[in-house]
C-alpha cells in the first residue's frame, strides 16, 4: 500500500484542464511544503515536473501547476496536450531518515 | 548535460547478491546527495536508499534495511547499491537519482532491471 493516495486514473480532452489529487497525512504531505510531482511516459524514467508544492523546474511548461491544502496536494494541467498522456506520481518529504514517500500513480489519458 | 547511467542489473536467485553501479557526469558529483529508487513491474515507485555528499549519513527504506548497502566514490563520480539476501519482492527497475533537495529528484538514470527468481 502506497503512503500517498492518488486516483488510479484521470482523463481529459485536448485543451481541457485536469487536476490530480494526492492525499497524505499530517505527518508527511501536511507537515512539509516539499511535495513533488513526476511525469513518467511508458518505459521511460520519471521526470520532475513540480517541486516544493508549486515550483516548476526550468523547461517545464507553465501549463503545469501545483498546490496544497492541508494533507492534500494537487497537480493541475491546463490546456491538455496529447503528449501529456503519461503516469503521474506525487512524492513528499517525510523526515530525513524516512525518505521520500510516493503515491501509487495516476494514469492520465488524453482523449 | 547531466547523465546518470546505471549498470549491474540481471537475474539472480533468491538469497543471492548483486551490486548496482551508477556513473554520473555533467555535474559536480561530490556536491550532491544521491538516492536509489525502484519501480516494480507495472507498479509504482519506492524510495530505497539515500547517501549524503560526503558518504555519511546513509538511510534505507524499512523493506531493505540490513540487506542493502549504499556507498559512493566521489573520485569516480559513482554511487553503488550492494544488495544481499535478495527476495522475489526486490524484483524491480532500480533508478539512480540525483537529489535536488528534501528527497526531490531532479535527474534520473534510465534504470537497470533486477529480477530475483529461481
Amino acid at each position: 500500500q502506497s503512503a500517498l493516495t492518488q486516483p488510479p486514473s484521470a482523463s481529459g480532452s485536448p485543451g481541457q484542464s485536469v487536476t490530480i489529487s494526492c492525499t497524505g497525512t499530517s505527518s508527511d504531505a501536511g507537515a512539509y511544503d516539499h511535495v513533488s510531482w513526476y511525469q513518467q511516459h511508458s518505459d521511460k524514467a520519471p521526470k520532475l515536473m513540480i517541486y516544493d508544492v508549486t515550483k516548476r523546474p526550468s523547461g517545464v511548461p507553465d501549463r503545469f501547476s501545483g498546490s496544497k491544502s492541508g494533507n492534500t496536494a494537487s497537480l493541475t494541467i491546463s490546456g491538455l496536450h496529447p503528449e501529456d498522456e503519461a503516469d503521474y506520481y506525487c512524492s513528499t518529504y517525510a523526515g530525513s531518515n524516512i525518505g521520500g514517500l510516493f503515491g501509487g500513480g495516476t494514469k492520465l489519458t488524453v482523449l | 548535460e547531466v547523465q546518470l547511467v546505471e549498470s549491474g542489473g540481471g537475474l539472480v536467485q533468491p538469497g543471492g547478491s548483486l551490486r548496482l553501479s551508477c556513473a554520473a557526469s555533467g555535474f559536480t558529483f561530490s556536491n550532491y546527495e544521491m538516492n536509489w529508487v525502484r519501480q516494480t513491474p507495472g507498479k509504482g515507485l519506492e524510495w530505497v536508499s539515500y547517501i549524503s555528499e560526503s558518504g555519511t549519513p546513509m538511510y534505507y527504506a524499512a523493506s531493505v534495511r540490513g540487506r542493502f548497502t549504499i556507498s559512493r566514490d566521489n573520485a569516480k563520480n559513482s554511487v553503488y547499491l550492494q544488495m544481499n539476501s535478495l527476495r522475489a519482492e526486490d524484483t524491480a527497475v532500480y533508478y539512480c537519482a540525483r537529489e535536488l533537495r528534501y528527497y526531490t529528484f531532479d535527474y534520473w538514470g534510465q534504470g537497470t532491471l533486477v529480477t530475483v527468481s529461481s
